[in-house]
């Protein structure tokens, strides 16, 4: 496709449920980066990739957030034991190496 | 640690005005880039301009310019006779300090910007 893609657009779950969103990048970008934007946050990072190993794991909150990518290209977020405050849109991007983050539409989790 | 300050949380202008977004970024890098990205109701973040910090030229884009000042650490954004189809709200966002802060992009609070009909 001609833009980065993410699936689900919308994610309802309950609290204590597990979720996966997945994206998927730019044809052709190596790197790949998960951000969260949240209210009170604004958009923080999460994890960067560059092919499949994730260099930068810093900015994932807590052990509950997981990340993969494989064969270079899809990448998916898993959030295991949702808590509430990990309500917000997940964002992500995709780049040449070193070059302009192209932005997907997001996924809005909403935990209950 | 790298930092952006949009001061302006909110702005609300008529239609033909012109409007001025400030953006003040913090590194201890000499070598950075600066971007301005859109996000409209939909909610997708749109990549506007990227600058790097050897390019202190000001970029002028239809409507869109902005005015790159590394003496004052600022990267302010200007529209010209705004639309509604404006409306949205506006990051700038810093990639710097690669050893510690890796590629990832540090954003500001965002404005949002309003434009009346």
């Amino acid at each position: 496709g001609a833009g980065v893609s993410q699936s689900p657009s919308n994610k309802v779950t309950e609290k204590g449920k597990d979720v996966e969103l997945r994206c998927d990048p730019i044809s052709g970008h190596t790197a790949l980066y998960w951000y969260r934007q949240s209210l009170g946050q604004g958009l923080e990072f999460l994890i960067y990739f560059q092919g499949n190993s994730a260099p930068d794991k810093s900015g994932l909150p807590s052990d509950r957030f997981s990340a993969e990518r494989t064969g270079g290209s899809v990448s998916t977020l898993t959030i295991q034991r949702t808590q509430q405050e990990d309500s917000a849109v997940y964002l992500c991007a995709s780049s040449r190496s070193g070059n302009t983050q192209y932005f997907g539409p997001g996924t809005r989790l909403t935990v209950l | 640690a790298q930092k952006v300050t949009q001061a302006q949380t909110e702005i609300s202008v008529v239609e033909k005005e012109d409007v001025t977004l400030d953006c003040v970024y913090e590194t201890r890098d000499t070598t950075y880039y600066l971007f301005w990205y859109k996000q409209p109701p939909s909610g997708e973040l749109v990549f506007l301009i990227r600058r790097n910090s050897f390019d202190e030229q000001n970029e002028i884009s239809g409507r869109y310019s902005w005015n790159f000042q590394k003496s004052t650490s600022s990267f302010n954004f200007t529209i010209t006779a705004s639309q509604v189809v404006d409306s949205a709200v506006y990051f700038c966002a810093l990639n710097a300090e690669w050893e510690t802060s890796g590629s990832r992009l540090t954003f500001g609070e965002g404005t949002q910007l309003t434009v009346n009909p």
